[in-house]
């Protein structure tokens, strides 16, 4: 089963321009992960945020945790062309009975120059 | 250390053939994992080791599946009598589960199963 629901399923945008992508998850989580996927490959872990955290940088990625809201968002700052890739969202739960990561089904973004 | 290494990363079969895909982990994580994953879905969780203990493995697709982590380094996925809904990528993942990094994962580039 998928814990995390994405949203938008997809998302255009131009470069330079901001993108938005928003999880939802349904159980009390230890952690949520951001990855990301280019088309064929694996996946490439962007950033990690604790249930404590309510928000962390990485370079041109802001992310944000509500927990009273099972909710997350995922913002890249001018974006460019090379940033077009499938982004999931994956929760580290704590009743799972064993620490592993559920992922939803993920948002691809696509960015034209 | 070069991340999570997948071998082969394309197999074509022909149904109801055995296939083995392989996984070396980076080298000081102690935690191995491995999922499935379809077209246009995300990765499904299907069994992890933590060292050579196989901690989990309820969420394997039938019994045709099964996986080994002899020693606590490598580790091999099987699927048995192949079937055209096998035809998924297999992915593998390590991870040094610890406060620090609080259980980040890292993926290889998969094995890619063509069932025909």
């Amino acid at each position: 089963s998928q814990q995390g629901e994405e949203d938008p399923q997809a998302l255009s945008i131009q470069e330079g321009e901001n993108a938005t992508m928003n999880c939802s998850y349904k159980t009390s989580i230890n952690n949520l992960q951001w990855y990301r996927q280019n088309s064929g490959r694996g996946l490439v872990h962007l950033i990690l945020i604790r249930s404590n955290e309510r928000e962390k940088h990485s370079g041109r990625l802001r992310v944000t945790l509500d927990t009273s809201k099972k909710s997350s968002s995922l913002l890249i700052t001018a974006s460019r062309a090379a940033d077009t890739a499938s982004y999931f969202c994956a929760t580290d739960a704590t009743d799972s009975g064993y620490s592993t990561l559920t992922f939803g089904k993920g948002t691809m973004l696509l960015v034209s120059p | 250390d070069t991340g999570v290494s997948q071998n082969p990363r394309h197999k074509i079969t022909k149904r109801g053939q055995n296939v083995t895909f392989r996984c070396d982990p980076i080298s000081e994580h102690n935690r191995l994992y491995w999922y499935r994953q379809t077209l246009g879905q995300g990765p499904e969780f299907l069994t992890y080791f933590q060292n050579e203990a196989q901690l989990e493995k309820s969420r394997l697709l039938s019994d045709r599946f099964s996986a080994e982590r002899p020693k606590g380094s490598f580790s091999t996925l099987e699927i048995q009598r192949t079937e055209q809904g096998d035809s998924a990528m297999y992915l593998c993942a390590s991870s040094l589960a610890d406060r620090a990094s609080g259980n980040t994962i890292y993926f290889g580039e998969g094995s890619w199963l063509t069932v025909v």
